[in-house]
C-alpha cells in the first residue's frame, strides 16, 4: 500500500482481556518493528521482523506480549491478560529491509485498558 | 529506556521566526534521524543524517550533527502555525541498526 496502516485506531478493553492489534507494511518493505509510545514520551523499541523472522523481541515488556508476520507481510501484536500498565500508543513502521535508515510509521493504535 | 535527551522540552515561538530545538544522545550511531508528531496523527520522517555528515539542509529544515559532542539540533526557519507538533530525534546504534532510539521530544508551538 501507499503508506503503514494500523488497526484499529482505538481501542478500549477491560483489564484481564487479549488485544490484537494489525499492522499492515508497505508493500515493498522486509523489515516491520513495532514501539510502544507512553503518553509524553518518545517510542520505544518492542521487537521487529525481517520478512517473518523475528531477530529481536528484547523490548517486549513481558511473555504477555507477543507478535507475529506468518506470511512476511501483515503483522499482528497480541496482549495478553491486558493490564492498566499496558496503555499506550502502539506504533508500527517498516523499512526497505534492516539497517536501511528510514523507518515509516504507521498511524498508530492508541489502547485504553480499564 | 530513552536514549537521548531533547532541549528544551517545550518551546514556543512567533510565527515568522526561527525554532531550534537540540538532542543529546548516548552511544555510538550510524544515522540520527528527526521525526514530527502532530497532535493525534502519525510520526513523520523528516530527515536523516549519517554519522559521516556534519549538516544537511531539506526545504526550511537544517540539521546538525557532531559526534564528538554527541548532539544534533534542528532548525526550522521561518516557522509557520502548522509546524506546531512534536519533535523528536531518533539514533540507531552501530551494533543495533534496526532499532531506533528515541528521546522525549520538544513541543512545539508556533503562535499565529
Amino acid at each position: 500500500g501507499a503508506g503503514v496502516s494500523q488497526s484499529p485506531r482505538y481501542k478500549v478493553t477491560k483489564r484481564g482481556q487479549d488485544v490484537t492489534l494489525r499492522c499492515d507494511p508497505i508493500s515493498s518493505h522486509a523489515t516491520l518493528y513495532w514501539y510502544q509510545q507512553a503518553l509524553g514520551q518518545g517510542p520505544e523499541f518492542l521487537t521487529y521482523f525481517n520478512y517473518e523472522a523475528q531477530p529481536d523481541k528484547s523490548g517486549l515488556p513481558s511473555d504477555r506480549f507477543s507478535a507475529e508476520r506468518p506470511e512476511g507481510s501483515i503483522s499482528t501484536l497480541t496482549i495478553q491478560r491486558t493490564e492498566q500498565r499496558d496503555s499506550a500508543m502502539y506504533r508500527c513502521a517498516s523499512s526497505l529491509r534492516q539497517g536501511r535508515g528510514t523507518q515509516y510509521f504507521g498511524p498508530g493504535t492508541r489502547l485504553l485498558v480499564l | 529506556s530513552q536514549q537521548g535527551e531533547e532541549d528544551p522540552q517545550a518551546l514556543s515561538i512567533q510565527e515568522g521566526e526561527n525554532a531550534t530545538m537540540n538532542c543529546s544522545y548516548k552511544t555510538s550511531i550510524n544515522n540520527l534521524q528527526w521525526y514530527r508528531q502532530n497532535s493525534g496523527r502519525g510520526l513523520v520522517h523528516l530527515i536523516l543524517i549519517r554519522s559521516n555528515e556534519r549538516e544537511k539542509h531539506s526545504g526550511r529544515l537544517r540539521v546538525t550533527l557532531d559526534t564528538s559532542k554527541k548532539s544534533s539540533s534542528l532548525l526550522i526557519t521561518a516557522s509557520r502555525a502548522a509546524d506546531t507538533a512534536s519533535y523528536f530525534c531518533a539514533t540507531d546504534g552501530m551494533d543495533s541498526s534496526y532499532k531506533l532510539i528515541f528521546g522525549s521530544g520538544t513541543r512545539l508551538l508556533v503562535r499565529p
